[in-house]
Protein backbone atom coordinates (compact mmCIF):
# COMPACT_ATOMS: atom_id res chain seq x y z
CA UNK A 1 0.00 0.00 0.00
CA UNK A 2 1.72 3.68 -1.06
CA UNK A 3 2.02 5.90 1.63
CA UNK A 4 1.51 9.58 1.58
CA UNK A 5 2.90 11.06 -1.44
CA UNK A 6 3.95 15.06 -1.30
CA UNK A 7 5.19 16.95 -4.69
CA UNK A 8 7.74 19.11 -4.44
CA UNK A 9 10.23 17.70 -2.22
CA UNK A 10 12.37 21.19 -2.23
CA UNK A 11 11.37 24.37 -3.53
CA UNK A 12 13.09 27.88 -3.46
CA UNK A 13 11.02 30.98 -3.68
CA UNK A 14 11.34 34.81 -3.23
CA UNK A 15 9.39 36.98 -1.14
CA UNK A 16 6.16 38.10 -2.76
CA UNK A 17 5.60 34.68 -4.67
CA UNK A 18 3.04 32.07 -4.65
CA UNK A 19 3.55 28.24 -4.15
CA UNK A 20 1.29 25.05 -4.11
CA UNK A 21 2.10 22.42 -2.87
CA UNK A 22 0.21 18.72 -3.36
CA UNK A 23 -0.13 15.94 -1.61
CA UNK A 24 -1.67 12.10 -2.33
CA UNK A 25 -3.31 10.57 0.74
CA UNK A 26 -2.96 6.51 1.24
CA UNK A 27 -5.39 4.92 -0.72
CA UNK A 28 -9.10 5.02 0.78
CA UNK A 29 -8.13 7.62 3.20
CA UNK A 30 -10.69 10.78 3.23
CA UNK A 31 -8.62 12.75 5.42
CA UNK A 32 -6.05 15.08 4.71
CA UNK A 33 -4.07 17.07 7.57
CA UNK A 34 -1.65 20.03 7.07
CA UNK A 35 1.28 21.27 9.39
CA UNK A 36 3.63 23.75 9.19
CA UNK A 37 7.22 22.47 10.98
CA UNK A 38 9.79 25.34 12.06
CA UNK A 39 12.78 25.13 14.28
CA UNK A 40 11.05 27.87 16.72
CA UNK A 41 7.36 26.56 16.06
CA UNK A 42 7.84 23.43 16.12
CA UNK A 43 4.64 21.38 14.45
CA UNK A 44 1.59 23.37 13.81
CA UNK A 45 -1.67 22.27 12.62
CA UNK A 46 -2.61 24.55 9.49
CA UNK A 47 -6.63 22.66 8.35
CA UNK A 48 -7.89 19.74 7.51
CA UNK A 49 -9.76 18.51 4.98
CA UNK A 50 -12.53 15.54 4.13
CA UNK A 51 -14.00 14.71 2.06
CA UNK A 52 -13.41 17.84 -0.30
CA UNK A 53 -14.92 20.42 2.91
CA UNK A 54 -12.63 22.35 5.45
CA UNK A 55 -13.35 20.58 8.53
CA UNK A 56 -10.47 21.81 10.71
CA UNK A 57 -8.64 25.40 10.21
CA UNK A 58 -5.39 26.54 13.17
CA UNK A 59 -4.56 30.02 13.35
CA UNK A 60 -2.63 30.69 10.07
CA UNK A 61 -3.26 33.91 7.88
CA UNK A 62 -5.76 34.02 5.03
CA UNK A 63 -2.38 33.71 2.42
CA UNK A 64 -2.47 29.85 3.63
CA UNK A 65 -5.18 28.18 1.97
CA UNK A 66 -6.31 24.45 0.37
CA UNK A 67 -8.68 22.67 -1.00
CA UNK A 68 -8.97 18.55 -1.62
CA UNK A 69 -10.24 17.44 -4.82
CA UNK A 70 -12.85 14.34 -4.95
CA UNK A 71 -10.41 11.46 -5.40
CA UNK A 72 -8.80 13.11 -1.82
CA UNK A 73 -5.96 14.62 -3.20
CA UNK A 74 -5.21 17.91 -1.91
CA UNK A 75 -3.25 20.82 -2.21
CA UNK A 76 -2.28 24.08 -0.28
CA UNK A 77 -1.51 27.45 -1.39
CA UNK A 78 0.64 30.17 -0.07
CA UNK A 79 -0.08 33.60 -1.12
CA UNK A 80 2.53 36.39 -1.11
CA UNK A 81 5.30 34.75 0.36
CA UNK A 82 6.75 36.24 3.86
CA UNK A 83 10.48 34.73 4.83
CA UNK A 84 8.97 33.37 7.49
CA UNK A 85 7.11 31.01 5.59
CA UNK A 86 10.18 29.27 5.03
CA UNK A 87 9.15 25.49 6.44
CA UNK A 88 8.94 22.06 5.87
CA UNK A 89 5.09 21.49 5.19
CA UNK A 90 4.12 17.64 6.25
CA UNK A 91 0.78 16.16 4.77
CA UNK A 92 -0.87 13.56 7.05
CA UNK A 93 -3.52 11.57 6.24
CA UNK A 94 -6.11 9.17 8.22
CA UNK A 95 -9.33 7.44 7.28
CA UNK A 96 -10.97 10.58 9.10
CA UNK A 97 -12.61 8.69 12.21
CA UNK A 98 -10.82 11.08 14.55
CA UNK A 99 -8.62 8.62 15.93
CA UNK A 100 -5.79 11.19 15.92
CA UNK A 101 -3.59 8.34 14.73
CA UNK A 102 -2.03 10.38 11.31
CA UNK A 103 0.14 9.11 8.55
CA UNK A 104 2.48 11.54 7.16
CA UNK A 105 4.16 12.28 4.09
CA UNK A 106 8.23 13.27 3.84
CA UNK A 107 7.03 16.76 3.64
CA UNK A 108 7.95 19.89 1.53
CA UNK A 109 10.27 21.72 2.00
CA UNK A 110 10.39 25.33 1.40
CA UNK A 111 12.65 27.94 1.44
CA UNK A 112 11.88 31.59 0.81
CA UNK A 113 14.31 34.13 0.03
CA UNK B 1 -6.14 25.84 26.27
CA UNK B 2 -5.08 22.55 24.61
CA UNK B 3 -0.75 22.50 24.89
CA UNK B 4 1.74 19.82 25.52
CA UNK B 5 5.08 19.91 26.78
CA UNK B 6 7.97 18.16 26.19
CA UNK B 7 11.68 17.91 28.26
CA UNK B 8 14.21 19.74 25.92
CA UNK B 9 16.90 18.15 23.83
CA UNK B 10 18.77 17.07 22.44
CA UNK B 11 19.45 13.64 24.58
CA UNK B 12 22.49 12.01 24.52
CA UNK B 13 22.64 8.27 25.48
CA UNK B 14 24.83 4.94 25.01
CA UNK B 15 23.74 2.21 23.72
CA UNK B 16 21.53 0.38 25.61
CA UNK B 17 20.41 2.72 28.40
CA UNK B 18 17.70 3.60 29.61
CA UNK B 19 15.40 6.18 28.45
CA UNK B 20 12.89 8.58 29.12
CA UNK B 21 11.06 11.40 27.74
CA UNK B 22 8.99 13.41 30.00
CA UNK B 23 5.93 15.07 28.26
CA UNK B 24 2.96 16.94 30.38
CA UNK B 25 -0.15 18.27 28.83
CA UNK B 26 -2.84 20.77 29.77
CA UNK B 27 -6.15 19.72 27.82
CA UNK B 28 -10.12 20.23 28.55
CA UNK B 29 -11.26 16.83 29.91
CA UNK B 30 -9.54 13.32 28.96
CA UNK B 31 -7.89 13.86 25.30
CA UNK B 32 -6.23 10.90 23.45
CA UNK B 33 -2.34 11.12 23.77
CA UNK B 34 0.40 9.68 21.47
CA UNK B 35 3.88 9.67 20.90
CA UNK B 36 5.37 10.35 17.25
CA UNK B 37 8.57 9.59 16.25
CA UNK B 38 10.53 11.34 13.10
CA UNK B 39 13.65 10.01 11.77
CA UNK B 40 16.25 12.08 10.27
CA UNK B 41 14.62 12.82 6.77
CA UNK B 42 11.58 11.77 7.21
CA UNK B 43 7.83 12.04 8.12
CA UNK B 44 6.41 11.41 11.63
CA UNK B 45 5.19 7.96 11.79
CA UNK B 46 3.15 6.81 14.75
CA UNK B 47 4.67 5.30 17.98
CA UNK B 48 2.10 4.70 20.31
CA UNK B 49 -0.84 5.89 21.67
CA UNK B 50 -3.07 6.00 24.76
CA UNK B 51 -6.78 6.90 24.40
CA UNK B 52 -7.99 6.65 28.48
CA UNK B 53 -6.39 7.17 31.82
CA UNK B 54 -4.55 4.18 33.10
CA UNK B 55 -3.98 2.92 29.26
CA UNK B 56 -0.62 1.92 28.52
CA UNK B 57 0.84 2.26 24.92
CA UNK B 58 3.55 0.60 23.93
CA UNK B 59 5.57 -0.61 20.22
CA UNK B 60 8.90 -1.36 19.92
CA UNK B 61 10.17 -1.86 23.48
CA UNK B 62 9.02 1.97 23.73
CA UNK B 63 5.86 2.30 26.62
CA UNK B 64 4.26 5.21 27.96
CA UNK B 65 1.39 5.46 30.52
CA UNK B 66 -1.52 7.55 30.65
CA UNK B 67 -1.52 9.61 34.07
CA UNK B 68 -4.53 11.41 34.45
CA UNK B 69 -3.36 12.73 38.04
CA UNK B 70 -0.43 14.09 36.70
CA UNK B 71 -1.16 15.24 33.49
CA UNK B 72 1.62 13.00 32.16
CA UNK B 73 2.45 10.82 29.24
CA UNK B 74 5.88 9.90 29.72
CA UNK B 75 8.16 7.86 26.74
CA UNK B 76 10.21 4.91 28.10
CA UNK B 77 12.45 2.96 26.67
CA UNK B 78 14.56 0.03 28.69
CA UNK B 79 17.62 -0.67 26.15
CA UNK B 80 18.15 1.59 23.84
CA UNK B 81 19.55 1.51 20.19
CA UNK B 82 21.76 3.05 17.37
CA UNK B 83 18.50 3.03 15.49
CA UNK B 84 16.18 5.10 18.03
CA UNK B 85 18.31 8.21 17.28
CA UNK B 86 15.35 10.31 15.63
CA UNK B 87 12.73 12.97 17.38
CA UNK B 88 10.17 11.94 19.67
CA UNK B 89 6.94 14.24 19.68
CA UNK B 90 4.22 14.09 22.07
CA UNK B 91 0.72 14.87 21.12
CA UNK B 92 -2.75 14.83 22.11
CA UNK B 93 -5.94 15.33 20.17
CA UNK B 94 -8.53 17.39 21.80
CA UNK B 95 -12.08 15.97 22.75
CA UNK B 96 -13.92 17.78 20.27
CA UNK B 97 -11.44 16.65 17.54
CA UNK B 98 -13.34 15.38 14.32
CA UNK B 99 -10.13 14.47 12.57
CA UNK B 100 -6.38 15.34 11.93
CA UNK B 101 -5.82 17.89 14.02
CA UNK B 102 -3.34 17.27 17.02
CA UNK B 103 -1.04 19.40 18.86
CA UNK B 104 2.00 18.63 19.03
CA UNK B 105 4.84 19.60 22.11
CA UNK B 106 8.19 21.06 21.01
CA UNK B 107 10.13 17.49 19.98
CA UNK B 108 13.01 15.84 22.51
CA UNK B 109 16.04 14.75 19.80
CA UNK B 110 17.26 11.61 20.85
CA UNK B 111 20.92 10.72 20.20
CA UNK B 112 22.11 7.14 20.79
CA UNK B 113 26.22 6.28 20.43
CA UNK B 114 27.75 3.00 20.34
Amino acid sequence: KAGVTQTPRYLIKTRGQQVTLSCSPISGHRSVSWYQQTPGQGLQFLFEYFSETQRNKGNFPGRFSGRQFSNSRSEMNVSTLELGDSALYLCASSAGAGTGELFFGEGSRLTVL
Amino acid sequence: GNSVTQMEGPVTLSEEAFLTINCTYTATGYPSLFWYVQYPGEGLQLLLKATKADDKGSNKGFEATYRKETTSFHLEKGSVQVSDSAVYFCALTPIYNQGGKLIFGQGTELSVKP
